[in-house]
């Protein structure tokens, strides 16, 4: 069976970081491209990040280039979401999704981060 | 970007009767070296993580059932509930895959009337 496990969200104050954390089983993830998606509070979704399969392509959304980074560790079966110098407006509940150039076939639950002061 | 663009935000339908999603794109999500629509269709319903319903515009994913359908080429798309069941409220989303970013539609909020 295919699970996404996101973890890594909270609270945080405008400006400050946080690391979010996806792991996968139940698939072979070195074979699939993977992605963030985040949904703010009543709103609708938003792609954030897509990661190729051998970390060669990375995409972003233009309102978090500069600011989130990609990443993945094949042997580890996790993808990563470093968000650094954040927002109130990137304040959403965050999913991992199965799927790059491809549609979205897995999610996770997600992961609320919050960005207040 | 491409955008996305879903009609209408709301629709509330009896049960039993059909539901019909529009969703156009602001360019054209056909390869046409495949003849494939980078178009996909997402279900979610309060506190879940969004659901394929379809892909390739017209591809129903595994275990979907048979009262949804997707049609439509080039620009413009449509998600049809033939038969509305109560299971079926939910908030219902296009999406292309064509290029980055990947961008959704606003979303449709399917009620029962």
């Amino acid at each position: 069976e295919v699970q996404l496990v996101e973890s890594g969200g909270g609270l945080v104050q405008p400006g400050g970081s946080l690391r979010l954390s996806c792991a996968a089983s139940g698939f072979t993830f070195s074979d699939y491209w993977m992605g963030w998606v985040r949904q703010a509070p009543g709103k609708g979704l938003e792609w954030v990040a897509t990661i190729k399969q051998d970390e060669s392509e990375k995409y972003y959304v233009d309102s978090v280039k500069g600011r989130f980074t990609v990443s993945r560790d094949n042997p580890k079966n996790s993808v990563y979401l470093q968000m650094n110098s954040l927002r109130v407006e990137d304040t959403a509940v965050y999913y991992c999704a199965r799927g790059g150039w491809s549609p979205s076939d897995y999610w996770g639950q997600g992961t609320l981060v919050t960005v207040s002061s | 970007d491409i955008v996305m663009t879903q009609s209408p935000d709301s629709l509330a339908v009896s049960l039993g009767e059909r539901a019909t999603i529009n969703c156009k794109s602001s360019q054209s999500v056909l390869y046409t070296s495949t003849n494939n629509n980078y178009l996909a269709w997402y279900q979610q319903k309060p506190g879940q993580p969004p659901k394929l319903l379809i892909y390739w515009a017209s591809t129903r994913e595994s275990g979907v059932p048979d009262r949804f359908s997707g049609s439509g080429s080039g620009t413009d798309f449509t998600l049809t509930i033939s038969s509305l069941q109560a299971e079926d409220v939910a908030v219902y989303y296009c999406q292309q895959y064509y290029s980055a970013p990947l961008t959704f539609g606003g979303g449709t909020k399917v009620a029962i009337k």
